[in-house]
This record gives structure tokens, C-alpha cells and sequence, in this order.
């Protein structure tokens, strides 16, 4: 069974704040995704990677950056928090690049910025 | 670019009731289509998808969906529903040519199954 885990299911932080959320795939996928859900809007890419060290912008990446140093690791990182920002994030994985293979998501972590 | 339109936010339906869910994409390519579902608490999985061949999926859970070219169309539907049934269901396309393995997703539907 592929398995998608994200470091926290909630965090509440302050707004300025530096935030880092992590998320550890265990099949060896090359992609990688964060989206964040909002309710009436769906699931909006933020980032995606296709290999360590790789990273393209998706269709809300301001405020937002990414890191991967290790194929099964990938993070996202908020560089100053702000409210607008509190949201539930969830973190995929999929096989090869740029193929259409299914995308396997992790739990989510709701993110509450005060 | 493309865009994913689910045309109802909630559908209430009584247990064993047939339920059909709406989905419209707008593309100026070629497209696969879609469905996830996200149960409470938990994150989205893969209900089914068409890439090529019959236009009709089929789900193990007895949900379908048809793809409808001419309507840029992607209705999933089932005969009769059950509690389980409860979540919300996610409609999303990603492009043929060029495919990046990106996904663009509708707004999502909450399916809400009633005794």
C-alpha cells in the first residue's frame, strides 16, 4: 500500500511565523505535489516537484516555498504566516514524470493562523 | 488551460436512491478525467478514471461516469447509494499532450446520504 504521511494533522501559528510542513512518501515516487483545500474552491496546486532538488510553481504559489533534498521528503514552507493562509494542506505523490499515474494523497494538515 | 466545473456543491439523497454528480471541464486540448473521493478525515483517493477506450469507468464501489465528449462532460453516477456513501467527490482533469501529471480539480460536491 502506497503510504502518503504529513508531519502534523493540525497546527495552530501565529501570524509572521515561519512554517514548515512536511510530508514522507514510502513508494519511491518521482512526483510530488502540496495543494491546499479550501471549502468552494476545491484542491489549488501550489507546488509540485519531479525530482530532488526540482521544483515548478503551480497556480498559487505566493507566499509559499518549497524543499526537497531527498526523493521521499517533500516540504512546504510558509516564510511569514498570515491569516490568510489558514487553510487544510494535503501533500501527493504520484510514479513517473510527467506520466498520468494516479495521485495518492496524504491525511492533510489544517493550518489555523492566528 | 483548463478548468473543471462541478455544478452542485451538496447533494442530499435518501439511502438506496439512485445519485448522479456533475462535472463540465472546458479544454483546448485533449484531456483524462477524473474522480476522487474524500471521505470525513481523511484524504482523497482515487475512485476511478478514463484515459482511452470505452467512455464509460466503472468504480469497484458501483459508481460509474461517462465520459460525453461533445458535452465536455464527466457525470458520475450510481444506482443506489449507501450511507458509506457520505463524502465529497472531487472532479478533476489533466492534459493529454504535454502531460505534466498535474491535475486541475473542480470545487467538489458533498455527498450527503440519508437513512
Amino acid at each position: 500500500d502506497v503510504k502518503v504521511t504529513q508531519s502534523s494533522r493540525y497546527l495552530v501559528k501565529r501570524t509572521g511565523e515561519k512554517v514548515f510542513l512536511e510530508c514522507v512518501q514510502d513508494m519511491d515516487h518521482e512526483n510530488m505535489f502540496w495543494y491546499r483545500q479550501d471549502p468552494g474552491l476545491g484542491l489549488r496546486l501550489i507546488y509540485f516537484s519531479y525530482d530532488v532538488k526540482m521544483k515548478e510553481k503551480g497556480d498559487i504559489p505566493e507566499g509559499y516555498s518549497v524543499s526537497r533534498e531527498k526523493k521521499e521528503r517533500f516540504s512546504l514552507i510558509l516564510e511569514s504566516a498570515s491569516t490568510n493562509q489558514t487553510s487544510m494542506y494535503l501533500c501527493a505523490s504520484s510514479g513517473g514524470r510527467g506520466k498520468t499515474d494516479t495521485q495518492y494523497f496524504g491525511p492533510g494538515t489544517r493550518l489555523t493562523v492566528l | 488551460a483548463q478548468s473543471v466545473t462541478q455544478l452542485d456543491s451538496q447533494v442530499p439523497v435518501f439511502e438506496e436512491a439512485p445519485v448522479e454528480l456533475r462535472c463540465n471541464y472546458s479544454s483546448s486540448v485533449s484531456v483524462y478525467l477524473f474522480w476522487y473521493v474524500q471521505y470525513p478525515n481523511q484524504g482523497l483517493q482515487l475512485l476511478l478514471k478514463y484515459l482511452s477506450g470505452s467512455t464509460l469507468v466503472e468504480s469497484i464501489n458501483g459508481f460509474e461516469a461517462e465520459f460525453n465528449k461533445s458535452q465536455t462532460s464527466f457525470h458520475l453516477r450510481k444506482p443506489s447509494v449507501h450511507i458509506s456513501d457520505t463524502a465529497e467527490y472531487f472532479c478533476a482533469v489533466s492534459r493529454i499532450s504535454g502531460n505534466t501529471g498535474k491535475l486541475i480539480f473542480g470545487q467538489g460536491t458533498t455527498l450527503q446520504v440519508k437513512p
